[in-house]
């Protein structure tokens, strides 16, 4: 069966930190991967999607940049995180046209 | 025009009656058409999906589409009190890889 690991659950960074949240799924090949935010008390904001390796659509650029080195590895990345990154962010899996899983989430609190 | 509209609720309903949910998106290509279900602090979890007009049953679960006026809804039969939560509508935009969810309307089931 296939899963989803997301980490680190929980995050408190300074402002103007670095940022590098891991995704990574198990049991299937070549998934359509995505990275999106949750701010409180609000939907689910798309940020980045990837169809295959090295291939990133960006919904919201501003300073977040997505990358994915192997088939099953998502990375979102920022060089200097500013007070409105704080939320929930999600990875999720899916096959084309399919229903997405989601991981566990990371809840990121710049302070 | 957002991509993917819900009302925001709160929608109160009582232990043991329909609940109904409702949602619209703005591709009239759109052909995958997903419902999830999200307790506070977690990650959502997929209900149905949902790719053809008419209704999809699954247990207490009805998901109903009419493509024509590019509305998806969900009915909940018999509420529990357990039912209490965010869900979301998702749409597939169009023949596109991205997935928009939509703000999402919260459910309260009162004993």
């Amino acid at each position: 069966s296939q899963t989803i690991h997301q980490w680190p659950a929980t995050l408190v960074q300074p402002v103007g930190s670095p940022l590098s949240l891991e995704c990574t799924v198990e049991g299937t090949s070549n998934p359509n991967l995505y990275w999106y935010r949750q701010a409180a008390g609000r939907g689910l904001q798309l940020l980045f999607y990837s169809v295959g390796i090295g291939q990133i659509s960006s919904e919201v650029p501003q300073n977040l940049s997505a990358s994915r080195p192997q088939d099953r590895q998502f990375i979102l990345s920022s060089k200097k995180l500013l007070l409105s990154d704080s939320g929930f962010y999600l990875c999720a899996w899916r096959t084309v046209f399919s229903e997405a899983f989601f991981g566990q989430g990371t809840r990121l609190t710049v302070v | 025009q957002k991509e993917v509209e819900q009302n925001s609720g709160p929608l109160s309903v009582p232990e043991g009656a329909i609940a109904s949910l409702n949602c619209t998106y703005s591709d009239r290509g759109s052909q995958s058409f997903f419902w999830y279900r999200q307790y506070s602090g977690k990650s959502p979890e997929l209900i149905m999906s949902i790719y053809s007009n008419g209704d999809k049953e699954d247990g207490r679960f009805t998901a109903q589409l009419n493509k024509a006026s590019q509305y998806v809804s969900l009915l909940i039969r018999d509420s529990q009190p357990s039912d209490s939560a965010t869900y979301l509508c998702a749409v597939n935009m169009g023949d596109t890889d991205k997935l928009i969810f939509g703000t999402g309307t919260r459910l309260q089931v009162f004993p």
